[in-house]
């Protein structure tokens, strides 16, 4: 595997379940990122983690909660969510946050439809 | 409020043809700027960048230009290509922040 992957690719879920995104990147980046987008709007900045740990919360609801084990691996922990939800989830990676100039690598994204 | 917009949602073009894609910004903090293309069912990947303390920067088909002063950069690409055809994000940071905002995109459809 090689550059940001992500499971699953699509993901149809009620209102009352408990499901999980995953991200893994490949690249030895040290920021992970969690991006929504939600149709007709722009890629929004949910959450970030710089070596592990969580710098920046963009407001995100409580339904939303993000675990990073590690600077490869990034979670979102998705419960009791609305159809409001629904959207492209986009996570993202890279190498240095503190570069000014460093640009991120996306992975493909999921798909999440909330009924 | 919007910091940066795509004010044309769609553009096409013929093949062979200069595609000129078009950004505004309404923050002054931001100083790096960068164009992002997106294919269906693709994550986007990172195109070309510039920052604040350039007005052009040049990779092959594509040139990115920023006008400081009007707040508002360019994405130049020729000859455009049916395989250029994607959507293009348009994604500014500064002020010391890492985080990227971004456009809400412009559909590019190169035409043969």
């Amino acid at each position: 595997e090689t550059g940001v992957t992500q499971t699953p690719r699509h993901l149809v879920m009620g209102m009352t379940n408990k499901k999980s995104l995953k991200c893994e990147q490949h690249l030895g980046h040290n920021a992970m990122y969690w991006y929504k987008q939600s149709a007709k709007k722009p890629l929004e900045l949910m959450f970030v983690y710089n070596f592990k740990e969580q710098t920046e919360n963009n407001s995100v609801p409580s339904r939303f909660s993000p675990e990073c084990p590690n600077s490869s691996h990034l979670f979102l922990h998705l419960h009791t969510l609305q159809p409001e939800d629904s959207a492209l989830y986009l996570c993202a990676s890279s190498q240095d946050p503190g570069e000014p100039y460093n640009e991120q690598f996306f992975g493909p994204g999921t798909r999440l439809t909330v009924l | 409020d919007q910091q940066v917009k795509q004010n044309s949602p769609s553009l096409s073009v013929q093949e062979g043809r200069i595609s000129i894609l078009n950004c505004d910004y309404t923050n002054s903090m931001f100083d790096y700027f960068l164009w992002y293309k997106k294919y269906p069912a693709e994550g986007p990947t990172f195109l070309i960048s510039i920052s604040s303390i350039k007005d052009k920067n040049e990779d092959g088909r594509f040139t990115v230009s920023l006008n400081k002063s009007a707040k508002h950069l360019s994405l130049h690409i020729v000859p455009s290509q049916p395989g250029d055809s994607a959507v293009y994000f348009c994604a500014a940071r500064g002020g010391g922040s890492e985080k990227l905002v971004f456009g809400k995109g412009t559909k590019l459809t190169v035409n043969p």
